[in-house]
């Protein structure tokens, strides 16, 4: 029920490509989904975040796409850069008093080939 | 503004011994969570804390525990060290606790 599943695994693009990255959810409790990225030797930086009541966010080349009936969010990379290069988690928090704690796809490591 | 400080960086631990982490969050930041990264596991939620009260506690043995200081300041303890506990163990703070964590750069610790 708290499980969010991350696809692909890995993922090589190349650069000026799009990656798309797909996540989905059980717990219709959710209602906060913010993407990480992280660099090897770092923690996880937040990218970009949205909230069940929009179907789409956009922040530079980031998107998140979000559908709420399915269950399913994603983020597209647009114009992916070697730079882009890193481990990508989606995540989800649950609503209400008490719930104070994301959790976590496997992650996604993606390589942007020049 | 400085982000979140996580100390120290590195640390080897022998079997049944204990460790104390240290979290210094984002100046402001009441909320400070805990999280284990493995490859295996993945991130897994230890706990969170605010205002020194811990409203949320994942599911990891007793012998993880953590605390909070009234300058926010968190520190988590993990006693009798096993060789599986070798992770990176990861700090987030956040205004409230409901979003925007800010991430630090971990400790990693490896028990031989």
């Amino acid at each position: 029920q708290q499980q969010v599943k991350q696809s692909p695994q890995s993922l090589i693009v190349q650069k000026g490509g799009i990656s798309i990255i797909n996540c989905a959810y059980e717990n219709t409790a959710f209602d906060y989904f913010p993407w990480y990225q992280q660099f090897p030797g770092k923690g996880p930086a937040l990218l970009i975040a949205i909230r069940p009541d929009v179907s789409e966010k956009k922040e530079g080349r980031f998107t998140i796409s979000f559908n709420k009936s399915a269950k399913q969010f994603s983020l597209h990379i647009m114009d992916s850069q070697p730079g882009d290069s890193a481990t990508y988690f989606c995540a989800a928090r649950p609503s209400g008093a008490g719930s104070y704690q994301l959790t976590f796809g496997k992650g996604t490591k993606l390589s942007v080939i020049p | 503004k400085a982000g979140v400080t996580q100390t120290p960086r590195y640390l080897i631990k022998t079997r049944g011994q204990q460790v104390t982490l240290s979290c210094s969050p984002i100046s402001g930041h009441r909320s400070v969570s805990w999280y284990q990264q493995t490859p295996g596991q993945g991130l897994q939620f230890l706990f969170e804390y605010f205002s020194e009260t811990q409203r949320n506690k994942g599911n990891f043995p007793g012998r993880f525990s953590g605390r909070q200081f009234s300058n926010s300041r968190s520190e988590m303890n993990v006693s009798t060290l096993e060789l599986g506990d070798s992770a990176l163990y990861l700090c987030a703070s956040s205004q409230t606790g409901n979003y925007g964590y800010t991430f630090g750069s971990g400790t990693r610790l490896t028990v031989v």
